[in-house]
């Protein structure tokens, strides 16, 4: 089955400083990745999402980019604020598995003003 | 549009007890899905409903743990007897439709502390 790693476990970096989150994954079948925002007593909330035809994608401040080779793919949030500062979680979904999303570790990013 | 709902938020029990959980998706929804969260990890898939039919129960200790989504709107997570390494997070999710790329909207979820 599928298995995601992401790293770094937390993250801290000054506001307006970016930063970078990033994630492996194991099966080459798995096609589409999404990212998670996870804020303090609340579930998690969909930033951002790839596709696995695509190699980048850019929302605003946010962007992922996806290397299907490498099997790897990464956030990129720049100009940070401190309402950025939560929990983030990468997610790979199996093609044959319907939507069943496997999450990695989550990565806590902290802005400090 | 209204979000996923969950009740209770929070609920402490004793091990051996039993607990139950409420999920009320979004409207239209067909797909739902419970998901085990525990500190500092990543969601974990513990079943999936298409409707009111399980789809994926793979990850679901059956053995304590059941679910069920009648007439394919609220569905129920129950625990019995609870261990203490059941004390987790738990979420609940919806999709419209079930399949990759089809965004899942997540509800508050409910702490479960286990004693």
């Amino acid at each position: 089955g599928e298995n995601v790693e992401q790293h770094p476990s937390t993250l801290s970096v000054q506001e307006g400083d970016s930063a970078v989150i990033k994630c492996t994954y194991s099966d080459s079948a798995s096609n589409y990745f999404p990212w998670y925002k996870q804020e303090l007593g609340k579930g998690p909330q969909l930033i951002i999402d790839i596709r696995s035809n695509v190699g980048e994608k850019k929302d605003q401040r946010i962007a992922v980019t996806l290397n299907k080779t490498a099997k790897h793919f990464s956030l990129h949030i720049t100009e940070t604020q401190p309402e950025d500062s939560a929990v983030y979680f990468c997610a790979a979904s199996e093609y044959n598995q319907g939507g069943k999303l496997i999450f990695g570790q989550g990565t806590e990013l902290s802005v400090k003003p | 549009e209204a979000g996923v709902a969950q009740s209770p938020r929070y609920k402490i029990i004793e091990k051996r007890q039993s607990v139950a959980f409420w999920c009320n998706p979004i409207s239209g929804h067909a797909t739902l899905y419970w998901y085990q969260q525990i500190l500092g990890q990543g969601p974990k898939l513990l079943i999936q409903f298409q409707n009111n039919g399980v789809v994926d129960d793979s990850q679901l200790p059956k053995d304590r743990f059941s679910a069920e989504r009648l007439k394919g709107v609220d569905s129920t997570l129950k625990i019995q007897p609870a261990k203490l390494e059941d004390s987790a997070v738990y979420l609940c999710a919806s999709s419209y439709r079930r399949a990759p790329g089809a965004e899942q909207y997540f509800g508050p979820g409910t702490r479960l502390t286990v004693t």
